[in-house]
């Protein structure tokens, strides 16, 4: 079963405006990562935030953390046409040692050019 | 290229025949997890092997399912009696426990189609 949901299920924006996706999860986390899939294309990683960390930037990625919340979320600056794709976050748990990705049902990103 | 490869990309089959997928992961990458994705939907966990043992499985395993990874390389899942419930993607990723403990590598997966 899914970790839990993402909001919204479905963007569709400008190119050059922000898109925000959210994230949410049920248990304890040890990380909380995002994944990018194109249409007929496998995921491709994003970026990982740690449960001690609150945000974290990369290029034009801003992810942010509130664990208190269990809840994530994901800013694409000043996106372009090529950004349109599935958003997913996963989360790795605190227990288990299996470390397998638990992932949200996705969120469709669209970027009119 | 030196990503994960899975194999065949598509297949087609009819119901009650058997099916096998193969997956080659990255070669220094000692974790290798099985899982399912059904369309709209985000990947569920099948099964994940540390070098060749299969360490845990997933309930959404069935009996009908089984994956080895023997000499803890390539990996490959097979279904058996297949169900037209079994169609989807079938993705493969890797990982280094001695990574930074997290991201893994996925393959660009396996569609099958059950008719």
């Amino acid at each position: 079963s899914q970790q839990g949901e993402e909001d919204p299920q479905a963007l569709s924006i400008q190119e050059g405006e922000n898109a925000t996706m959210n994230c949410s999860y049920k248990t304890s986390i040890n990380n909380l990562q995002w994944y990018r899939q194109n249409s007929g294309r496998g995921l491709v990683h994003l970026i990982l935030i740690r449960s001690n960390e609150r945000e974290k930037h990369s290029g034009r990625l801003r992810v942010t953390l509130d664990t208190s919340k269990k809840s994530s979320s994901l800013l694409i600056t000043a996106s372009r046409a090529a950004d349109t794709a599935s958003y997913f976050c996963a989360t790795v748990i605190s227990s288990g040692s299996a470390r397998q990705l638990t992932f949200g049902s996705g969120t469709q990103l669209t970027v009119l050019p | 290229d030196t990503g994960v490869s899975q194999n065949p990309r598509h297949k087609i089959t009819k119901r009650g025949q058997n099916v096998t997928f193969r997956c080659d992961p990255i070669s220094e990458h000692n974790r290798l997890y099985w899982y399912r994705q059904t369309l709209g939907q985000g990947p569920e966990f099948l099964t994940y092997f540390q070098n060749e043992a299969q360490l845990e499985k997933s309930r959404l395993l069935s009996d009908r399912f089984s994956a080895e990874r023997p000499k803890g390389s390539f990996s490959t899942l097979e279904i058996q009696r297949t169900e037209q419930g079994d169609s989807a993607m079938y993705l493969c990723a890797s990982v280094t426990t001695s990574g930074r403990g997290g991201e893994q590598f996925f393959g660009p997966g396996t569609r099958l189609t059950v008719l």
